[in-house]
């Protein structure tokens, strides 16, 4: 089990928004930054987001994050059937070190 | 352009040894925090160990503490995960990624990663 919790899956139709959670404690979200990854399959994980809400260069403003508290959300809008992918968030823990989620499966119906 | 190329995986039997190599190119491999992350099959990425930009501070998830060293040679801009006493459990793509060149380990991301090294531990 995951110290960082995500949903399985989400869906939605192209065009769309859609947002994944991530949610921990105090010891990993509550007090560093987060970030996103997507992984299509087959490949490497690539960097969609960091310092909860930065986007590096290359990366749409289609991604955005954000963080309150101990839970941390990826939002994607205008969904591509290319945007179909595994979403990983990723942060420090103070006990345990680097903590990913279990990662969040996105269809795009 | 940022390069990451690992090397060393295979086929070994528990109890086993192997030691993973990632050779850096396209930035200054010195400046920065250097992590190894792993994937089982069909499972999510999981955080192995890191190391900063001098070699001075080293971390590693528990399940690996005692039986995986990682470290790394700035001078051939080099990371290496040596892995003893290995368990089925440690079967995962390997890969090697570049942290930040800040001084807080916390403060971590991983803009660039390798291909990844299947290792496979079974008898």
């Amino acid at each position: 089990q995951s110290v960082l919790t995500q949903p399985p899956s989400v869906s939605a139709a192209p065009g769309q928004k859609v947002t994944i959670s991530c949610s921990g404690s105090s010891s990993n979200i509550g007090n560093n930054y987060v970030s996103w990854y997507q992984q299509l399959p087959g490949t490497a994980p690539k960097l969609l987001i960091y310092d909860n809400n930065k986007r590096p260069s290359g990366i749409p403003d289609r991604f955005s994050g954000s963080k309150s508290g101990t839970s941390a959300t990826l939002g994607i809008t205008g969904l591509q059937t290319g945007d179909e992918a595994d979403y990983y968030c990723g942060t420090w823990d103070s006990s345990r070190g680097g903590v990913f989620g279990g990662g969040t499966k996105l269809t795009v119906l | 352009e940022v390069q990451l190329v690992e090397s060393g995986g295979g086929l070994v039997q528990p109890g086993g040894s192997l030691r993973l190599s990632c050779a850096a190119s396209g930035f200054t491999f010195s400046s920065y925090w250097m992590s190894w992350v792993r994937q089982a099959p069909g499972k999510g990425l999981e955080w192995v160990a890191n190391i900063k930009q001098d070699g001075s501070e080293k971390y590693y998830v528990d399940s690996v503490k005692g039986r995986f060293t990682i470290s790394r040679d700035n001078a051939k801009n080099s990371l290496y995960l040596q892995m003893n006493s290995l368990r089925a459990e440690d079967t995962a793509v390997y890969y090697c990624a570049r942290d930040t060149t800040r001084i807080a380990v916390a403060d971590q991301y991983f803009q660039h990663w390798g291909q990844g090294t299947l290792v496979t531990v079974s008898s």
